[in-house]
């Protein structure tokens, strides 16, 4: 199905591991964005991309990594987990800056 | 510093009865400003966005909202309400060329029977 899907839905980890989040979009959308969701902070952007092999930071985004190879894909990793990324992460896309971002439906990730 | 600001954290109301969810934006983030709505265990789904043009903006499943300049806001309002218009709201902005969203903390609409 068309979309932007976000794997896995739910992830538990332990501090100190690795983790990588994935998000996969089917319009060949240019722009896609990695937010987190936090009680009282809203949507809090961690990285963004314009383009394949473009990506730069938002305004979270120590602790995280992210890469884009292809345009469908923008994983998110955490190099080294701790409780405080414990979060509800959502992926986002948009055809151009001034469109409608589109968002996957979360991956809710508990550092243990 | 670029910020949005909504001034209600929760809204109770009744059925059927009016609503409006106030945001107010600083003026680095006036360009573009967006009312995105989010159902339980759901990614967010746009409302409305106002880019140019009209200060009156509508959007689905009957809100509207206003732009307004002067005073910096850009509230949510809906004439009659329904239990399935319980959710959490989020207003947003960004600028020109900008590709940095700034969301605000959210509201959280209870409608109640």
């Amino acid at each position: 199905d068309a979309g932007i899907t976000q794997s896995p839905r739910y992830k538990i980890t332990e501090t100190g591991r690795q983790v990588t989040l994935m998000c996969h979009q089917t319009w060949s959308h240019s722009y896609m964005f990695w937010y987190r969701q936090d009680l009282g902070h809203g949507l809090r952007l961690i990285y963004y991309s314009a383009a394949a092999d473009i990506t730069d930071k938002g305004e979270v985004p120590d602790g995280y990594v992210v890469s884009r190879s292809k345009t469908e894909n923008f994983p998110l990793t955490l190099e080294s987990a701790t409780r405080s990324q414990t979060s509800v992460y959502f992926c986002a896309s948009s055809g151009d800056i001034e469109e409608t971002q589109y968002f996957g439906p979360g991956t809710r990730l508990l550092v243990l | 510093a670029q910020s949005v600001t909504q001034l209600d954290s929760q809204v109770p109301v009744f059925e059927e009865a009016p609503v409006e969810l106030r945001c107010n934006y600083s003026s680095s983030v006036s360009v573009y400003l967006f009312w995105y709505v989010q159902y339980p265990n759901q990614g967010l789904q746009l409302l409305l966005k106002y880019l140019s043009g009209s200060t009156l903006v509508k959007g689905i499943n009957g809100f509207e909202a206003e732009f307004n300049k002067s005073q910096t806001s850009f509230h949510l309002r809906k004439p009659s309400v329904h239990i399935s218009d319980t959710a959490e709201y989020f207003c947003a902005g960004s600028n020109t060329g900008g590709f940095k969203t700034i969301f605000g903390a959210g509201t959280r609409l209870f409608v109640k029977a």
